[in-house]
């Protein structure tokens, strides 16, 4: 199974403000996904980070609100822009690994004040 | 808090008893899922799998049991343990590689 880190593991955000998350895998994967996990609930599909190409975006969810990037095959970063309260969630890389299975970074732990 | 809003259905064990957590689908024509757990603070860890084409599949301590004829998914876990105590969430394939998670349940085992 693939070692997935990111980066920062938690922050504190002012309203209006954008953040930058960062996920890095320890090897090359082709598939790399955002999920949302807004506080005691289930894990929601952001998008899916093509590398070479721009993200696919599941309903609900925007490019301008959710910029991703897919720079190589070991990393990724999601955006979360001109942030409100209700962005306060934890917000989770994956990756495919065998068959139809993924793994998870840690996540990133993001309140908004 | 993060505990504003709590949705999940919570099951509480005594430790070296049996857990069964239950999990129901809609997509009928959903071939294969996984149980995840997800522990206080850290991303969801793969537990188990199963494909449509078994009804039974077994780990360490653990077992999936599928009923396709009612869209009925369980976990069951034998001799819980304190490490056992995490959120669970079954899910399925969307399209590809991405997941649709279900809503998860919360394991607290008490000593």
């Amino acid at each position: 199974s693939a070692v997935i880190s990111q980066k920062p593991s938690r922050d504190i955000c002012q309203r209006g403000t954008s953040l930058t998350i960062q996920c890095q895998v320890d090897s090359q994967v082709t598939m790399m996904f955002w999920y949302r996990q807004q506080p005691g609930q289930s894990l929601t599909l952001i998008a899916t980070a093509n590398q070479g190409s721009e993200a696919t975006y599941e309903s609900g969810f925007v490019i301008d609100k959710f910029p991703i990037s897919r720079p190589n095959l070991t990393f990724s970063t999601l955006t979360v822009s001109n942030m409100s309260p209700e962005d306060s969630s934890i917000y989770l890389c994956s990756v495919a690994g065998g068959k139809e299975t993924q793994y998870f970074g840690p996540g990133t732990r993001l309140l908004v004040l | 808090g993060e505990s504003v809003g709590l949705h999940l259905p919570t099951l509480s064990v005594q430790e070296g008893d049996n857990s069964i957590i239950n999990c129901a689908y809609s997509n009928s024509a959903s071939d294969y899922f996984i149980w995840y757990k997800q522990e206080s603070g850290k991303g969801p860890q793969f537990i188990i799998d199963i494909r449509s084409n078994m009804d039974k599949r077994q780990g360490q301590r653990v077992t999936v049991l599928l009923n396709k004829t009612v869209k009925h998914l369980s976990l069951q876990i034998a001799a819980t343990q304190p490490g056992d105590s995490a959120v669970y969430f079954c899910a399925d394939p969307i399209s590809g590689y991405a997941l649709n998670f279900g809503k998860g349940t919360s394991l607290l085992v008490t000593p």
